[in-house]
């Protein structure tokens, strides 16, 4: 079956750091990638999407690759700041059937220090 | 606010009892999902709604959890005869089947603790 593999936290890095969370997936299909957010005592947030292959997601910042050949969708930010603490999801949709059900991993706590 | 609220937040249960939590999506949105996420873990997927139509549930989804979406706005989620295993945070999540543009809207959840 599907699943998504991510970097283990948690990761504290100082501000204006670089940011690497890694992901890998398996799926059987061709599936869209995704990185949802949790902030403290808010409910799961999309950050950015990949719907193909070599497909680039953004924003705030944060930017991650759909790359097929190493099943993997590394999550980056080249300066982070103290407001990206939070817990970092990736997920897949597998488009199974019309069912856009997700697949997550584990979560990887963020939490930055000023 | 428009965004997926669920009722309630917080649920403390003896076990035995039976619980239900309420969905309510976003307006316009067609497709509800209920996940169960635990300590530590990620979202785990237990069922999903296109309208009224329950036309998927997870093998987690055990026989004593029943959903509905009667008019294919709300839902619910029961739990009957709850057990400590069933204490995580329940997440509601809703999105429109509309072309590729898929994004999945989540509430806060509900957390049961059953004790």
């Amino acid at each position: 079956g599907d699943s998504v593999t991510q970097m283990e936290g948690p990761v504290t890095l100082s501000e204006e750091a670089f940011l690497t969370i890694n992901c890998t997936y398996t799926a059987t299909g061709y599936p869209s990638l995704f990185w949802y957010v949790q902030y403290p005592g808010e409910g799961l947030q999309l950050l950015l999407k990949a719907t193909k292959a070599d497909d680039k997601g953004s924003n705030k910042g944060f930017e991650a690759t759909y790359r097929k050949e190493t099943t993997s969708f590394h999550l980056e930010k080249g300066s982070v700041q103290v407001s990206d603490s939070a817990v970092y999801f990736c997920a897949l949709s597998d488009h199974n059937f019309g069912n856009e059900k997700l697949t997550f991993g584990t979560g990887t706590r963020l939490t930055i220090i000023p | 606010d428009t965004g997926v609220s669920q009722d309630p937040r917080h649920k403390i249960t003896k076990r035995g009892q039976n619980v239900t939590f309420r969905c309510d999506p976003i307006s316009e949105h067609n497709r509800l999902y209920w996940y169960r996420q635990t300590l530590g873990q990620g979202p785990e997927f237990l069922t999903y709604f296109q309208n009224e139509a329950q036309l998927e549930k997870s093998r987690l989804l055990s026989d004593r959890f029943s959903a509905e979406r009667p008019k294919g706005s709300f839902s619910t989620l029961e739990i009957q005869r709850t057990e400590q295993g069933d204490s995580a945070m329940y997440l509601c999540a809703s999105s429109l089947s509309l072309g590729a543009d898929l994004e999945a809207f989540f509430g806060q959840g509900t957390r049961l603790t059953v004790v």
